[in-house]
């Protein structure tokens, strides 16, 4: 089955900077990768995804790039806000199944 | 709309004892999934569905079954709890059917067992 590594699993930022968290997968017939927000208590929120056939996705403060080639897909997000605070999952799925990384505790300092 | 709910929020159970842990969803979803959640160890899929009448077993299925008579709600149940079995669950929806498409998740359960 599939494997997702997530690193680093805590990084701590000051406010302003930017933060990137990487993801590698095992399986090449992985076809689509969503990120999740998962506040301290509460449900994870999907905030970004890709697909395999597209490099490059943004949405304001957050892109998220792929590399079929090489496996492995990041999150970048710029500006940080202490409000960015918490712990960020990512995922691979294929053929209905979805498999997640161990998560990435994100600490912004004001 | 509700969105997904599940029910209860919090249970403890003793070894040995089995307990359905409820999911529904009003958003007329095809696709949803049981996920438990260890600390450091991410979300690990446990059941999913496709649809009504469709089941299949996702990474860690041993010790869980699910049913799905109808579209909106998704069971889970134990049938002799473990204490392995201690997590926090969550359920969730997608308007994919393949579900890839953003899942919704429930609030989730913890659950402890003894």
């Amino acid at each position: 089955g599939e494997n997702v590594e997530q690193h680093p699993s805590t990084l701590s930022v000051q406010e302003g900077d930017s933060a990137v968290i990487k993801c590698t997968y095992s399986d090449s017939a992985s076809n689509y990768f969503p990120w999740y927000k998962q506040e301290l208590g509460k449900r994870p929120q999907l905030i970004i995804d890709i697909r395999s056939n597209v490099g490059e996705k943004k949405d304001q403060r957050i892109a998220v790039t792929l590399n079929k080639t090489a496996k492995h897909f990041s999150l970048h997000i710029t500006e940080t806000q202490p409000e960015d605070s918490a712990v960020y999952f990512c995922a691979a799925s294929n053929f209905n199944k979805f498999y997640f990384g161990s998560g990435t505790k994100l600490n912004v300092k004001p | 709309n509700a969105g997904v709910t599940q029910t209860p929020k919090f249970q403890v159970l003793k070894t040995g004892q089995s307990m359905t842990l409820q999911c529904a969803q009003d958003m007329n979803h095809e696709y949803m999934s049981w996920y438990r959640q260890d600390p450091g160890m991410g979300l690990r899929l446990i059941h999913y569905s496709v649809g009504a009448g469709i089941t299949d077993q996702g990474e860690v299925p041993n010790g869980y079954n699910v049913s799905r008579s109808t579209t909106e709600d998704f069971p889970l149940r134990l049938l002799s709890a473990a204490p392995s079995q201690t997590s926090v669950y969550f359920c969730a929806s997608s308007y994919v059917a393949s579900g890839e498409g953003e899942q919704f998740f429930g609030p989730g359960t913890r659950l402890t067992v003894l």
